[in-house]
């Protein structure tokens, strides 16, 4: 069964302190790996796809890597605005079929 | 564009009553579909639509209609609603389809109580 992990569940930061966020997976037949962001009583709101074991995306404070098992989300230097919670989704295919499982989340909140 | 929009926000029923929640988008998308998202849980696919005319089962269908029949709309119908349901309702859209339908404009939720 895929299943995605994300840790920590809840991370608390000083601005200005760098930390990163990780996602583990067990999926066969990776096609993508995404990552959203949400903030309460509102719909994620999407930051990256990431395609390919190496591959590597950046927007603003926000870097996305990959390897075979994991994606790591690294935020440098956070702010208070960057408070929520990071979804990372994992998308194969299963028997010709698309599956899209999505992990609980990382909360995270910065502290000024 | 006012991108995803969802109605109503809040909504309580009762045990066995149906309602309707309303999707729509004013991007021209071709791929529309519904979540839900549960405490302590991750998002689960309920259903989707790759275009006009065309819908299918996600991953927890059970209980649950959809229909297509304009490009914009995409509503969501409870059949019997039952306490299982409770949950904060999703609709995303995105403008293709393949991997990056994956790479979706939510709406702003709609969160149904069931007592």
């Amino acid at each position: 069964e895929d299943q995605v992990t994300q840790s920590p569940e809840a991370l608390r930061l000083q601005e200005g302190e760098s930390s990163s966020l990780n996602c583990s997976y067990t999926v066969s037949g990776l096609r993508g790996l995404f990552w959203y962001r949400q903030d309460p009583g509102k719909g994620p709101e999407f930051l990256f796809t990431l395609y390919s074991a190496g591959e590597e995306k950046e927007k603003e404070r926000l870097k996305a890597t990959l390897t075979k098992k994991e994606s790591f989300l690294h935020i440098t230097a956070p702010k208070p605005e960057d408070s929520a919670t990071y979804l990372c989704a994992v998308l194969s295919t299963y028997y010709g079929n698309n599956r899209l499982a999505f992990g609980k989340g990382n909360q995270v909140v910065v502290i000024p | 564009n006012a991108g995803v929009t969802q109605t109503p926000k809040f909504q309580v029923l009762k045990t066995g009553q149906s309602m309707t929640l309303q999707c729509a988008q004013d991007m021209n998308h071709e791929y529309m579909s519904w979540y839900r998202q549960d405490p302590g849980m991750g998002l689960r696919l309920i259903h989707y639509s790759v275009g006009a005319g065309i819908t299918d089962q996600g991953e927890v269908p059970n209980g649950y209609n959809v229909s297509r029949s304009t490009t914009e709309d995409f509503p969501l119908r409870l059949l019997s609603a039952a306490p299982s349901q409770t949950s904060v309702y999703f609709c995303a859209s995105s403008y293709r389809v393949g991997v990056p339908s994956y790479e979706q404009y939510f709406g702003p939720g709609t969160r149904l109580t069931v007592t």
